[in-house]
């Protein structure tokens, strides 16, 4: 089955460590997303990337770090300097539109981490 | 700017009632998709429905049908005898190209309950 894989499910962390949540696809898409999603609220993009070895800041992307060696992976690193992580993270990707319009293709969503801060 | 507003925080119905999400966006590109995502309480958001800012055609998938009035850059969304199933999060989102790449603009959510 095709899809996108997100662990642990469930994370605590304690003030002050780095913790790093998985992302993994085997859907061969090109893109990928790290969102956070507070209660009551959107989703706000931390980090994407396009291909790899290239990803680019999102909106809230400060506290936060990405890096993409390989297609299938993209884990995003809760750095301590985050001075708020308790959240619900989202990771999606994207299937590359080869010259068609980027904005045209849905992105795919994996379970998502809940990281609490203790 | 870009914006998409989900007026609605919460709405809850009685099961078989007819419901209607709505939502209201902002942007000057000419040339964008919105498209409308469900978020069960499993946590995942399932893609529903994508429009492309050129077609202004309703759109209807069985029990669920899709209003996109560009005068009024609303892209809303009515579930016909809805189902406790139907109970989750929706969201509405705005697509749109920056630096070559997708961005997705979210809406911040309409919580449904369908009571049985």
């Amino acid at each position: 089955d095709g899809g996108i894989t997100q662990s642990p499910k469930y994370l605590f962390r304690k003030e002050g460590q780095n913790v790093t949540l998985s992302c993994e696809q085997n859907l061969n898409h090109d893109a990928m997303y790290w969102y956070r999603q507070d209660p009551g609220q959107g989703l706000r993009l931390i980090y994407y990337s396009q291909i790899v070895n290239d990803f680019q800041k999102g909106d809230i992307a400060e506290g936060y770090s990405v890096s993409r060696e390989k297609k299938e992976s993209f884990p995003l690193t809760v750095t301590s300097a985050q001075k708020n992580p308790t959240a619900f993270y989202l990771c999606a990707s994207r299937q590359g539109t080869s010259g068609g319009p980027a904005s045209y293709n849905e992105q795919f969503f994996g379970p998502g981490t809940r990281l609490t801060v203790l | 700017a870009q914006k998409v507003t989900q007026a609605q925080t919460e709405i809850s119905v009685v099961e078989k009632e007819d419901v209607t999400l709505d939502c209201v966006y902002e942007t000057r590109d000419t040339t964008y998709y919105l498209f409308w995502y469900k978020q069960p309480p499993s946590g995942e958001l399932v893609f529903l429905i994508r429009r492309n800012s050129f077609d202004e055609q309703n759109e209807i998938s069985g029990r669920y049908s899709w209003n996109f009035q560009k005068s009024t850059s609303s892209f809303n969304f009515t579930i016909t005898a809805s189902q406790v199933v139907d109970s989750a999060v929706y969201f509405c989102a705005l697509s749109l190209v920056r630096q070559g790449a997708q961005k997705l603009v979210f809406g911040q959510g309409t919580r449904l309950t369908i009571n049985p």
